[in-house]
């Protein structure tokens, strides 16, 4: 199975700032196809995960563009610009490349 | 609008079979590249990707937990079902059903139903 590993908790930003989300895979995502089947999810508290960004950068609808993806490599960075209470959660990061999908152990964002 | 909802027994015991519905709304499972997938979370731990069929009723599982999946599908009542077959205390968790549609993977969730497991 590919793992994907996470830090348990973000460093600590003050809203408006910037915070950044790790992921790396333990194996390379890229397809054959040429798409890179890495996802981002938001799960919020008490409430169900929700779809951020889709293969690696792609903001998802309604998603504000505060938030961005990028790679390098095996290693992904979620980016989110200009940090608001409503950001808080945990961030799973998910590979749909092959079976078993499977997610990251989530990455708490925490506020100072 | 795209709305996705599960239910469950909500408690049972070991050794019996979990039976899951999700019921949805604003999208068919009659369309091409549609499907719709499970995902368990144990309370206050990680996601679980569990099985999903697509609209052609091709099925996948988590091989870990294969032999004791099933899904299927009711495409007319806009429902899909999971049975997993004889349970234990590592089976309690919240039950998630989401949509699955190329390229977003799962891009909508149900609210999810939590089930627990014990004698």
């Amino acid at each position: 199975d590919i793992v994907m590993t996470q830090a348990a908790f973000s460093n600590p930003v003050t809203l408006g700032t910037s915070a950044s989300i790790s992921c790396r895979s333990s194996k390379n995502l890229l397809h054959s196809n040429g798409i890179t089947y890495l996802y981002w999810y938001l799960q919020r508290p008490g409430q169900s995960p929700q779809l951020l960004i889709y293969r690696v950068s792609n903001l998802a609808s309604g998603v504000p563009n505060r938030f961005s993806g990028s790679e390098s490599g095996t290693d992904f960075t979620l980016r989110i610009s200009r940090v608001e209470a409503e950001d808080v959660g945990v961030y799973y990061c998910a590979q749909l490349l092959e079976l078993p999908f499977t997610f990251g152990s989530g990455t708490k964002l925490e506020i100072k | 609008q795209v709305t996705l909802k599960e239910s469950g027994p909500g408690i049972l015991q070991p050794s019996q079979t979990l039976s899951l519905t999700c019921s949805f709304s604003g999208f068919s499972l009659s369309t091409s590249g549609m499907g719709v997938g499970w995902i368990r979370q144990p309370s206050g731990k990680g996601l679980e990707w569990l099985a999903h069929i697509w609209w052609d009723d091709d099925k996948r599982y988590n091989p870990a937990l294969k032999s004791r999946l099933t899904i299927s599908k009711d495409t007319s009542s806009n429902q899909v079902f999971l049975k997993i077959a004889s349970v234990d205390t590592a089976d309690t968790a919240t039950y998630y059903c989401a949509r699955m549609m190329d390229p977003y993977a799962m891009d909508y969730w149900g609210q999810g139903t939590s089930v627990t497991v014990s004698s």
